[in-house]
């Protein structure tokens, strides 16, 4: 089946610093990737859509000078958060989508901790 | 916008029992559905998905029914185990492809 893999499972950075999160297709070619954001107890929230090779389109109210998004192949998309702040602590997960069908696939997820 | 939303936050339930667990969903527009559960600290792992040409679909131990007049999904899992305690989270899309993922409902398997 399709599996997506991202990385860092988790991680902690002090505030002002930048992180860059990855998100691989492993055996299927991702012509469009999503990137959520979830805090505790409540749903995910989609923060872009990025579709190879052209800019991510951002949910309203989702900085993209903040939260940068680069899928520069069908099978990785990153997602960099800059100049981090402790708001910005949440679980961030991607998902991967071919066109050929109705699907998606998501990731483990990344646990960042800002400190 | 709209969004897909949940009813009941929680749900506790009696393992070997069938559990419900309930949506309603705003967009009239939506023409996918999906189930997901999610594990404390994992991404969302898909349980099973319908159609808006479809009103009922069957899984393994899951059926996912779909009521468009009411703007309606349903989740029911047979016999309840253990592992079925997650969160569980409807999800609808339109043919731009973007998942709205609903609130969430807990649903917590007793012994």
């Amino acid at each position: 089946g399709a599996v997506v893999s991202q990385h860092p499972s988790w991680v902690i950075c002090k505030s002002g610093t930048s992180v860059k999160i990855e998100c691989r297709s492993l055996d299927f070619q991702a012509t469009t990737m999503f990137w959520y954001r979830q805090f505790p107890k409540q749903s995910l929230m989609l923060m872009a859509t990025s579709n190879e090779g052209s800019k991510a389109t951002y949910e309203q109210g989702v900085e993209k000078d903040k939260f940068l998004i680069n899928h520069a192949s069908l099978t990785l998309s990153t997602l960099t958060v800059t100049s981090a702040h402790p708001e910005d602590s949440s679980f961030y997960i991607c998902s991967a989508s071919m066109t050929s069908f109705y699907g998606y696939t998501f990731g483990s997820g990344t646990r960042l901790t800002v400190v | 916008g709209e969004s897909v939303g949940l009813h009941l936050p929680t749900l506790s339930v009696q393992e070997g029992d069938n559990s419900i667990i309930n949506c309603a969903y705003s967009n009239s527009a939506s023409d996918y559905f999906i189930w997901y559960k999610q594990e404390s600290g994992k991404g969302p792992q898909f349980i099973i998905d319908i159609r808006s040409n479809m009103d009922k679909r069957q899984g393994q131990r899951v059926t996912v029914l779909l009521n468009k007049t009411v703007k309606h999904l349903s989740l029911q899992i047979a016999a309840t185990q253990p592992g079925d305690s997650a969160v569980y989270f409807c999800a609808e899309s339109q043919h731009d492809y973007k998942l709205s993922f609903g609130a969430g409902t807990t649903v917590t398997v007793r012994a």
